[in-house]
């Protein structure tokens, strides 16, 4: 069965250094979403990406963070300057299409610690 | 704006206990609502969802009815298993929207 791949599962960072975190989507999906989940919060929405542009994104998905989809099949998540309260588990999630009968597919999610 | 609040855990039960988790909403409208599950080490997988109100969602033995006037969608299970052991995320989403909101997660235990 198709499923969302992320690596890694786990990356540790220092404080102000830049993060790439990658997705592999469901290969015949056009929508693409990263959210995120603070230990002990709720799971957030970071951004959504359709047609090679986002299309919504959240207040949290500020200047330091980009997203990108380099090549036919990743898509990435790119913190540029990471803060100790970035530190969360990163979900990438794909849908075919949207609207009332979609379905977003989650990956296991990247855990990123900044130290 | 549109929230999701759902019961704290963790919930430990006995197998073939019965499981329920409270999830209620706040939102304008008519949201479709859904249940995520995550196994340890896997990603959020839908459960069940319900696009309007009074419909029931089930799959796997779990089952949550739309209430649109007590705005909620909880969480049943007859008989739970040592498999149903998870982590239970209540979600929703508008019709207009990319964006699902989630309820902070109810992490559920079963015991042999």
């Amino acid at each position: 069965e198709p499923e969302v791949t992320q690596t890694p599962s786990h990356q540790v960072t220092q404080m102000g250094q830049e993060v790439i975190l990658r997705c592999v989507p469901i290969s015949n999906h056009l929508y693409f979403y990263w959210y995120r989940q603070i230990l002990g919060q709720k799971v957030e929405f970071l951004v959504s990406f359709y047609n090679n542009e986002i299309s919504e994104k959240s207040e949290i998905f500020d200047d330091q963070f980009s997203v990108e989809r380099p090549d036919g099949s990743n898509f990435t998540l790119k913190i540029r300057s990471t803060k100790l309260e970035d530190s969360a588990m990163y979900f990438c999630a794909s849908s075919e299409i949207r609207g009332t009968h979609d379905e977003q597919f989650f990956g296991p999610g990247t855990r990123l610690t900044v130290l | 704006g549109d929230s999701v609040t759902q019961m704290e855990g963790p919930v430990t039960l006995s197998e073939e206990a019965f499981l329920t988790i409270n999830c209620t909403y706040t939102a304008t409208g008519y949201p479709s609502l859904f249940w995520y599950v995550q196994y340890p080490g896997e990603g959020l997988q839908l459960l069940l969802k319900a696009t309007k109100a009074d419909d029931k969602g089930s799959n796997k033995g779990f089952e949550a009815t739309y209430r649109k006037e007590t705005t909620s969608f909880h969480l049943e299970k007859g008989s739970v298993q040592v498999s149903d052991s998870a982590v239970y995320f209540c979600a929703l989403r508008q019709s207009n929207d990319y964006k699902l909101s989630f309820g902070a997660g109810t992490t559920v235990t079963v015991r042999a």
